[in-house]
């Protein structure tokens, strides 16, 4: 039973154009969200989190959107960059547990 | 700025067979974690430890073993290789229990 779901394995957009990657979630009881970002060969890389007070997060050209009633979090990339084709992961942990709980992941590719 | 240090990164095992999966940290940190990646899966949680001589089972424990005698060095044991144990595993420390993570390279194990 996945908790956390990516139900989208890919996606292309073009250089300089949004990126919108999503995230949806069974846990009412997950209160912390991360995102992760994994290149080829090598292990995932802290992007982004959000945790249930908030509804949004920015740093950059990255933005966490989290609608708590629908159990949805989304992650905005503007404007994307050819570097930022990647493996997407986002996770989400409740209370004081040391457990993530991690999404099946997105293949981004941003085309020059 | 070596962070999270996997070895090896390629082994190919015999159904039965032993080995010893090695993880060093060199960032003084207190938590560390093992997780695994199936292919089209997200990463699931095996082991983590909060600090040394501490040790305690997250989602899919079965089948490996760990200990951690010092705060450095997190090493994952698979006593009897099985092909479920197929898989390409990351290990990763954090400061804290909802603190981003660090991840290893990963180390891709095929047992035939």
């Amino acid at each position: 039973d996945q908790q956390v779901k990516q139900n989208s394995p890919s996606l292309s957009v073009q250089e300089g154009r949004i990126s919108i990657l999503n995230c949806d979630y069974t846990n009412s009881m997950f209160d912390y969200f991360l995102w992760y970002k994994k290149y080829p060969a090598e292990g995932p890389t802290f992007l982004i989190s959000i945790s249930s007070i908030k509804d949004k997060n920015e740093d950059g050209r990255f933005t966490v959107f989290l609608n708590k009633s629908a159990k949805h979090l989304s992650l905005h990339i503007v404007p994307s960059q050819p570097g930022d084709s990647a493996v997407y992961f986002c996770a989400a942990s409740k209370g004081s547990a040391r457990q993530l709980t991690f999404g099946s992941g997105t293949q981004l590719t941003v085309l020059p | 700025n070596a962070g999270v240090t996997q070895t090896p990164k390629f082994r190919i095992l015999k159904i039965g067979q032993s080995m010893t999966l090695q993880c060093t940290q060199d960032m003084n940190h207190n938590y560390m974690y093992w997780y695994r990646q199936d292919p089209g899966m997200g990463l699931k949680l095996i082991y983590y430890s909060v600090g040394a001589g501490i040790t305690d089972k997250g989602e899919v424990p079965n089948g490996y073993n760990v200990s951690r005698s010092t705060t450095e060095d997190f090493p994952l044991r698979l006593e009897l290789a099985a092909p479920s144990q197929t898989s390409v595993y990351f290990c990763a420390s954090s400061t804290g229990a909802r603190e981003k993570l660090f991840f290893g390279s990963g180390t891709q194990l095929s047992v035939l």
